[in-house]
């Protein structure tokens, strides 16, 4: 079974100033990793997601993450935040045929 | 439309009463998947369909909780006998076939279900 670990439930940051959401996981099997985002009032999307390949994986609006396999990470990151990156943010991991779980996500703010 | 579809889209209910949560998943998706998310709780899995296999349903809280899929589509969660800790909103996504592909999911906008 897999289970997901973020660890800050809440990262209060600048506007413009780096931000780090951390995820850690478990699993017994190779997974695939997700980051969901859940934006203010609205549903939740997909942001990025490491499947194969090169460990590093971006989204469109700037945000990357990268696999780390010896840590057992995937950790968020961006170099600069917006005032319209302020969301919930959900690490998942998925482990072959087994279902999709979800860490009890981290809500980022942003200050200006 | 192409998206995943939840009805309805907000329920108030009294408690005791049972409800049923309604969702359709985008056509031609195999996968598909309850969650609960309540203030401050995050996202706790319920039940998950894949396919004609047998529903993984070790997140449902009790068994006043139950879903069934029918036909491979339209799935319905049903609440029996609800209680105020019920109160939450209920989310339904759907996903590909294939286990590459399966862990992108695709939500609905919830149904958000306040027992009095």
């Amino acid at each position: 079974a897999q289970s997901v670990t973020q660890l800050d439930s809440q990262v209060p940051v600048f506007e413009e100033a780096p931000v780090e959401l951390r995820c850690n996981y478990s699993s017994s099997v190779s997974v695939y990793l997700f980051w969901y985002v859940q934006y203010p009032n609205q549903g939740l999307q997909l942001l990025l997601k490491y499947l194969s390949g090169s460990t590093l994986v971006e989204s469109i609006n700037g945000f990357e993450a990268e696999f780390n396999k010896s840590q057992t990470s995937f950790h968020l990151r961006k170099p600069s935040v917006h005032i319209s990156d302020t969301a919930e943010y959900f690490c998942a991991v998925k482990g072959g045929a087994q279902k999709l779980v979800f860490g009890q996500g981290t809500r980022l703010t942003i200050n200006p | 439309g192409a998206g995943v579809s939840q009805s309805p889209s907000n329920k108030v209910t009294e408690k005791g009463k049972d409800v049923e949560l309604r969702c359709d998943p985008i056509s031609g998706h195999t996968a598909l998947y309850w969650y609960r998310q309540s203030l401050g709780q995050g996202l706790e899995f319920l039940i998950y369909f894949q396919g004609n296999s047998a529903p993984d349903k070790s997140g449902l809280p009790s068994d006043r909780f139950s879903a069934e899929r029918t036909g491979g589509s339209v799935s319905t969660l049903t609440i029996q006998r609800t209680q105020q800790e019920d109160s939450a909103v209920y989310l339904c996504a759907s996903s590909r076939s294939g286990t590459e592909l399966s862990g992108e999911l695709f939500f609905g906008e919830g149904s958000r279900l306040t027992v009095l």
